[in-house]
């Protein structure tokens, strides 16, 4: 059971470059998430998908968007890459994202991302 | 805005000894947190939640203590091993209207001495 995968592990662009970042969950969830670490700030949620067909902005969503292809793949597209997008980037699920919701989102492995 | 953070930036352990892990929050309607485990280069793993209704869960090695008067969160980690050395956080979901969207901490370092 491979869970949340992401791919490339590592990639590097040229600032204006365009790039985007695939993700994939094998669990069924119908809740996936898109979120940025960087050092020192902690993880931050750039956009998620409540379900399938829906999605929401969270805190950092500029220069970013973002397809849920289907119910298993959500992709996070960088349409004109710049310096400050350089961050490691991981790919999260859960079986649920409503407000009543109580469970614990599953991540991927990443995505290290340099633009020069 | 209201964040989660933790005490200590840095913990180091003997090895097969208890580590505790301290979190605090500061958003009384949080409802939920998660204990995650993150490994250099790999992905967070999740240890361990616990809903507002409960004071303490136990799992395997782990305990989660929530103590809401205070806003204080706590991972104790028994017999304490070289694997566990990593990252850990804390996550709490920003109650009913959060979207089970997670508000994390910055995490803490423990370093397991052999």
């Amino acid at each position: 059971n491979a869970g949340v995968t992401q791919t490339p592990k590592f990639q590097v662009l040229k600032t204006g470059q365009s790039m985007t970042l695939q993700c994939a969950q094998d669990m069924n969830h119908n809740s996936m998430y898109w979120y940025r670490q960087d050092p020192g700030m902690g993880l931050r949620l750039i956009y998620y998908s409540a379900s399938e067909g829906t999605t929401d902005k969270g805190e950092v969503p500029n220069g970013y968007n973002v397809s849920r292809l289907n119910k298993r793949e959500f992709s996070l597209r960088l349409e004109s890459a710049a310096p400050s997008q350089t961050s490691v980037y991981f790919c999260a699920s859960s079986v649920s994202g409503g407000p009543y919701s109580n469970q614990p989102q599953h991540f991927g492995d990443g995505t290290r991302l340099s633009i020069l | 805005g209201e964040s989660v953070g933790l005490h200590l930036p840095t913990l180091s352990v003997q090895e097969g000894d208890n580590s505790i892990i301290n979190c605090a929050y500061s958003n009384s309607a949080s409802d939920y947190f998660i204990w995650y485990k993150q490994e250099s280069g790999k992905g967070p793993q999740f240890i361990i939640d616990i809903r507002s209704n409960m004071d303490k869960r136990q799992g395997q090695r782990v305990t989660v203590l929530l103590n809401k008067t205070v806003k204080h969160l706590s991972l104790q980690i028994a017999a304490t091993q070289p694997g566990d050395s990593a990252v850990y956080f804390c996550a709490e979901k920003l109650g009913r209207y959060g979207n089970n969207r997670l508000a994390f901490g910055k995490g803490n370092q423990v370093v397991v001495i052999p």
